[in-house]
């Protein structure tokens, strides 16, 4: 079976300071990663997708960035961050990118800016 | 442009009564529709999906949701909920294009079942 871990599970940064969350999916091989991020009491916005190793696509551009080191990794950053950055980052995988795949979500980070 | 609304911010029921979160849906092309759960500070769990065949769609924990391309919903219910199933549940339209495969979401409906 196939299991997503996201760390750390909550932060608490000071704004203009540097992020780093990290996923891993483990159990599946070459998976299709994202990350989706929450506003408070809001939807889900998908930030970034991910087919293979070393490439990413923005599908939101939110002053954050992510790469893929590794097959089962997916790292999201930034080096300055705002306090619109706060809210519920959540990693996603799902077996290809074709619409039919469902998608299966990671217990998230939650983040605060202050 | 896809766009998913979810009619109902809030539902509230009693424990044993049926619901129906309501979720209408407006896109061109092959659509692929999903309902997740949130519960209250964790990550979204899968319920159930429709991209083709039988338009009622069966889910976990006895959900399930009926598709209409001619009203363009996707209602999901629950014949007797209970406590647990309290959360908020979030519609969402799925593709493929220039995004992968991007999820679109609905604003989520909280659903609050009491005792």
């Amino acid at each position: 079976a196939q299991t997503i871990h996201q760390w750390p599970v909550a932060e608490i940064k000071a704004v203009g300071s540097p992020l780093s969350l990290g996923c891993t999916i483990k159990g599946k091989s070459s998976p299709n990663l994202y990350w989706y991020w929450q506003a408070t009491g809001g939807t889900l916005q998908q930030l970034f997708y991910s087919i293979t190793v070393g490439q990413v696509e923005s599908v939101v551009q939110l002053n954050l960035s992510a790469s893929r080191p590794k097959d089962d990794q997916f790292i999201l950053s930034t080096e300055k961050l705002l306090l619109s950055h706060s809210g519920f980052y959540l990693c996603a995988w799902s077996p290809s990118v074709w619409g039919e795949d469902t998608q299966y979500f990671g217990p998230g980070t939650r983040l605060l800016v202050l | 442009t896809q766009t998913v609304s979810q009619s109902d911010a809030h539902v509230t029921v009693f424990e044993g009564d049926s619901v129906e979160l309501r979720c209408n849906y407006s896109y061109g092309g092959s659509i692929y529709l999903s309902w997740y759960i949130q519960h209250h500070g964790h990550g979204l769990q899968f319920l159930l999906k429709y991209y083709s065949g039988n338009p009622v769609v069966q889910g976990v924990n006895g959900f399930e949701a009926e598709f209409s391309k001619s009203d363009s919903s996707f209602h999901l219910r629950k014949a007797s909920v209970h406590w647990s199933d309290s959360a908020v549940y979030f519609c969402a339209v799925s593709s493929y294009g220039s995004s992968g495969n991007k999820l679109i979401f609905g604003i989520g409906t909280l659903l609050s079942v009491k005792p």
